[in-house]
């Protein structure tokens, strides 16, 4: 069965603090999609970054990096000196290969960046 | 180009009553899901469409029940309401080509807050 789990309910950091969020997924396909999510209190979800199962490559965008790890089934979100702006629910999400628009969306990190 | 376009925002219905929300996903997507956010039950994928057909289905009873158009636009209805029905709706597109068997990422719109009362 398809799962991912975001153990970090709340995250309160200070600005220019480094904050990592954390995602671990379960999925019996060899083939799978992960996916990075904001969502800020104006509701509407941003996408962040997706990645297939073959490409385990880091990636970094500005302030945002992404640690993927096959080994451990983890896709971690790091951003670099936070700020008051990055203040939102992030929802790491997975999709298996042929299903398409479903995604399976962890239960979401509040982060609360304070100046 | 224009986002995702969801109507109406905001809807507060009675139990018993049907509703209907609607999306209009960015030109050109051909792909079209829909989602139910609850703060118990958080982000739960209810159903997709992709070319007028019902293409993925999620774990929700049969009062929830959706339909794409030609032009991609899709509604999705809820009969019967139930208190337990009240949540964001979130409808979301993406290009996606059949048979690839990839998942492109989704793209959302603003969401549709209800209410049953």
């Amino acid at each position: 069965a398809q799962k991912v789990t975001q153990a970090q309910t709340e995250i309160s950091v200070v600005e220019k603090e480094d904050v990592t969020l954390d995602c671990v997924y379960e999925t019996r396909d060899t083939t799978y999609y992960l996916f990075w999510y904001k969502q800020p209190p104006s509701g509407e979800l941003v996408f962040l970054i997706r990645r297939n199962s073959f490409d385990e490559q880091n990636e970094i965008s500005g302030r945002y990096s992404w640690n993927f790890q096959k080994s451990t089934s983890s896709f971690n979100f790091t951003i670099t000196a936070s700020q008051v702006v990055d203040s939102a629910v992030y929802f790491c999400a997975l999709s298996e290969y042929n299903q398409g628009g479903k995604l399976i969306f962890g239960q979401g990190t509040e982060l609360s960046v304070k100046p | 180009k224009a986002g995702v376009t969801q109507t109406p925002r905001y809807l507060i219905k009675t139990r018993g009553q049907q509703v209907t929300l609607s999306c209009s996903p960015i030109s050109g997507h051909r792909s079209v899901s829909w989602y139910q956010q609850t703060p118990g039950q958080g982000l739960q994928f209810l159903f997709e469409y992709f070319s007028e057909t019902q293409r993925n289905k999620g774990n929700f009873p049969g009062r929830f029940s959706g339909r794409q158009f030609s032009n991609s636009r899709s509604e999705m209805n809820v009969s019967t309401l139930e208190l337990g029905d009240s949540a964001l709706y979130l409808c979301a597109s993406s290009r996606s080509n059949a048979g690839t068997g990839s998942s492109d990422e989704q793209f959302f719109g603003p969401g549709t807050r209800l209410t049953v009362l």
